[in-house]
């Protein structure tokens, strides 16, 4: 099974500054079409969890431009550059391009 | 409104089994691959099990593998997890998910439904 590691496991942030999470997987998941099977969900309290980014750096719709996803191969960040309130909640790196579809640890986002 | 409706969660026995149900409503239900991904209380994400829009293709993560069965009814635009032989270790909150681009981008899940599995 692919083996995803996120990092930090906690990350404390101030509303108006940037946040950066780090996904880091077992083996490389660029597709040879050129597309990374990396995406990214934040799982907000409450709710269920919602897609952010997909393909590595694509967002999903109605997905505020703050987020940013970058990254190929086997190393990947998210980024938000300007935290609010509202992005509170769990954030997680899953790879889709072998089965098991295996998800990163998460990453708790919490306003400092 | 395009919406998933998971139900059927509840308090079972080891050893016992329970059938999930979720309803899908807003969109052509046949046309995407359907998943289910669980949350032990308190811990991450993990892929369950996937079908493909006709029902012709399934897979299962390991840990359930020859115990847990997903099918669908595009009829009724409904999908289900039959899950046997629980164990405590399949306590968790249960989403249905849809693959919104054939590639496990996950653009719409259900609320949730929670199996809890004990004596």
């Amino acid at each position: 099974d692919i083996v995803m590691t996120q990092s930090p496991l906690s990350l404390p942030v101030t509303p108006g500054e940037p946040a950066s999470i780090s996904c880091r997987s077992s083996q490389s998941l660029l597709h040879s079409n050129g597309y990374n099977y990396l995406h990214w969900y934040l799982h907000k309290p409450g709710q269920s969890p919602q897609v952010l980014i997909y393909s590595g750096s694509y967002r999903a719709s109605g997905v505020p431009d703050r987020f940013s996803g970058s990254g190929s191969g086997t190393d990947f960040t998210l980024k938000i550059s300007r935290v609010e309130a509202e992005d509170v909640g769990v954030y997680y790196c899953m790879q889709a391009l072998h089965i098991p579809l295996t998800f990163g640890g998460g990453t708790k986002v919490e306003i400092k | 409104e395009v919406q998933l409706v998971d139900s059927g969660g509840g308090s079972v026995q080891p050893g016992g089994s329970l059938r999930l149900s979720c309803a899908a409503s807003g969109f052509t239900f046949s046309s995407y691959w359907m998943h289910w991904v669980r949350q032990i209380p308190g811990k991450g994400l993990v892929w369950v099990s996937r079908i493909k829009g006709d029902g012709n293709t399934t897979t299962y993560a390991d840990s359930v593998k020859g115990r847990f069965t997903i099918h669908r009814d595009n009829a009724k635009n409904t999908l289900y997890l039959q899950m046997n032989s629980l164990g405590a270790d399949d306590t968790a909150v249960y989403y249905c998910v849809r693959d919104g681009r054939g590639d496990s981008v996950f653009d719409l899940w259900g609320r949730g439904t929670l199996v809890t599995v004990s004596s």
